[in-house]
């Protein structure tokens, strides 16, 4: 086990809901990141947290929304999402600082949008 | 901006025997990281192996070693006696050492198949 887990591992929603993905780690580690995995695709990074601070967002539409309450939570809330959005989703962490640069990645929460 | 490229697929070996799987990237930089991932079938990824690029010496873990050319750009995985817990995606990952967010940047994996 790489100490990050991820909850629901499936989930299934429509497009007018709203819903949560939820990360944690108990690693210790200080950076934290949101995945999108597609079929036959490079993985796709989304944001990044550091220290809590959100460092990164890649062009990620408004209908997926990130918080980092601390350093060991993160959540990805999601709200009128699109078929397309359909994929896995991974949350990864890592140390943050330091020559420690491996990151460790939770099981994944599989989202179908019907 | 940095490019990973894995351009197989789909490989499949005989179980014992030994593969190859292929990874170049594109980059200006001189020093990086690269990485091996391996994502079985139960989805939860994990490194396999890593190597700077400031070392010219080729990083090895057990069954799992790489050849790193760093002239060529390519950093390609040798697995041997191939188990069939092998199986898997594996994925070529790139990281810039002057990146504070640590991202990588991903190829578009190999799928391995272990043939028993």
């Amino acid at each position: 086990e790489t100490g990050v887990t991820q909850t629901p591992r499936h989930l299934v929603m429509g497009m007018t809901n709203k819903k949560s993905l939820k990360c944690e780690q108990h690693l210790g580690h200080n950076a934290m990141y949101w995945y999108k995995q597609s079929a036959k695709k490079p993985l796709e990074l989304m944001f990044v947290y550091n220290f809590k601070e959100q460092t990164e967002n890649n062009s990620v539409p408004s209908r997926f929304s990130p918080e980092c309450p601390n350093s060991s939570h993160l959540f990805l809330h999601l709200h009128t999402l699109q078929p397309e959005d359909s994929a896995l989703y991974l949350c990864a962490s890592s140390i943050g600082r330091g020559t420690d640069y491996e990151q460790y990645f939770g099981p994944g929460t599989r989202l179908t949008v019907t | 901006a940095q490019t990973v490229t894995q351009s197989q697929p789909e490989m499949s070996v005989q179980e014992a025997e030994t593969v190859t799987l292929s990874c170049t990237y594109d980059t200006s930089e001189s020093d990086y990281y690269l990485f091996w991932y391996k994502q079985p079938p139960s989805r939860q990824m994990i490194l396999v192996i890593r190597q700077e690029a400031y070392k010219q010496q080729n990083a090895t873990e057990n069954r799992f070693s790489v050849n790193f050319q760093k002239a060529a750009k390519s950093f390609s995985l040798k697995i041997s006696d191939s188990q069939l817990g092998d199986a898997a995606m594996y994925f070529c990952a790139y990281r810039s050492a002057l990146d504070s967010n640590y991202q990588l940047i991903w190829g578009a994996g190999t799928k391995l198949i272990i043939k028993p």
